[in-house]
């Protein structure tokens, strides 16, 4: 079945310190994945995708086939980075094309 | 161009009550999702629609429904509430609809559905 897995709920971090919000999924096929994040009282908004490679709000995240991860890294946290972040996948003809969503990670930036 | 709007942003409702939320997608686009959010369960999906038909359904029971006109306007209906409906109820609005080369969703600022 198709999965995607935040292991933490909670992620907390002193501001300057690298993070890592970890996301696995399990796909047979080519995965298509997605980081979403929701600031305090804001949208939910698309934070990036894999197949554009950017860096945004100096986030990165690598596709890794062979451990099947979607990691969100940034080398130096800033308070405004506090925030949910859910990582999703985009399902193929088993899933229906769903997205499929991770639980969710609560992202707290210490100052 | 604006952006996904949803009514009403806020209600209270009682067990047993039904309750119709609305979903104004961006301009053009054509694919609405719905989702449920709790702080204990996070981002569940209820359902899909695009072009006036239901593409995907997530586990929720019948009580849960939903419906999109030719304007690609949506509405969800929760009929029975029950204690454990209370949520943000989320619309996403996209161009294409979820699967080959999904496209980003547009969220709204959520219904939030309190049942007493």
């Amino acid at each position: 079945a198709q999965r995607v897995t935040q292991p933490e709920k909670l992620l907390s971090v002193f501001k300057g310190a690298p993070v890592e919000l970890k996301c696995n999924y399990s796909y047979s096929g080519s995965p298509e994945l997605f980081w979403y994040v929701q600031y305090s009282r804001q949208r939910l908004q698309l934070l990036l995708r894999h197949i554009s490679r950017e860096s945004i709000k100096g986030f990165t995240a690598d596709l890794n086939k062979g451990e099947t991860s979607f990691h969100l890294k940034k080398p130096f946290a800033q308070e405004e980075d506090s925030a949910m972040y859910y990582c999703a996948l985009s399902g193929g003809m088993d899933s229906n094309y769903q997205l499929i969503w991770g639980a969710g990670t609560k992202l707290i930036i210490k100052p | 161009k604006a952006g996904v709007t949803q009514t009403p942003r806020y209600l209270i409702k009682t067990r047993g009550q039904q309750v119709t939320l609305s979903c104004s997608p961006i301009s053009g686009h054509r694919s609405v999702s719905w989702y449920q959010q709790t702080p204990g369960q996070g981002l569940q999906f209820l359902f899909e629609y695009f072009s006036e038909t239901q593409r995907n359904k997530g586990n929720f029971p019948g009580r849960f429904s939903g419906r999109q006109f030719s304007n690609s306007r949506s509405e969800m209906n929760v009929s029975t509430l029950e204690l454990g409906d209370s949520a943000l109820y989320l619309c996403a609005s996209s161009a294409r609809p979820t699967g080959i080369g999904t496209g980003e969703l547009f969220f709204g600022e959520g219904s939030r559905l309190t049942v007493l």
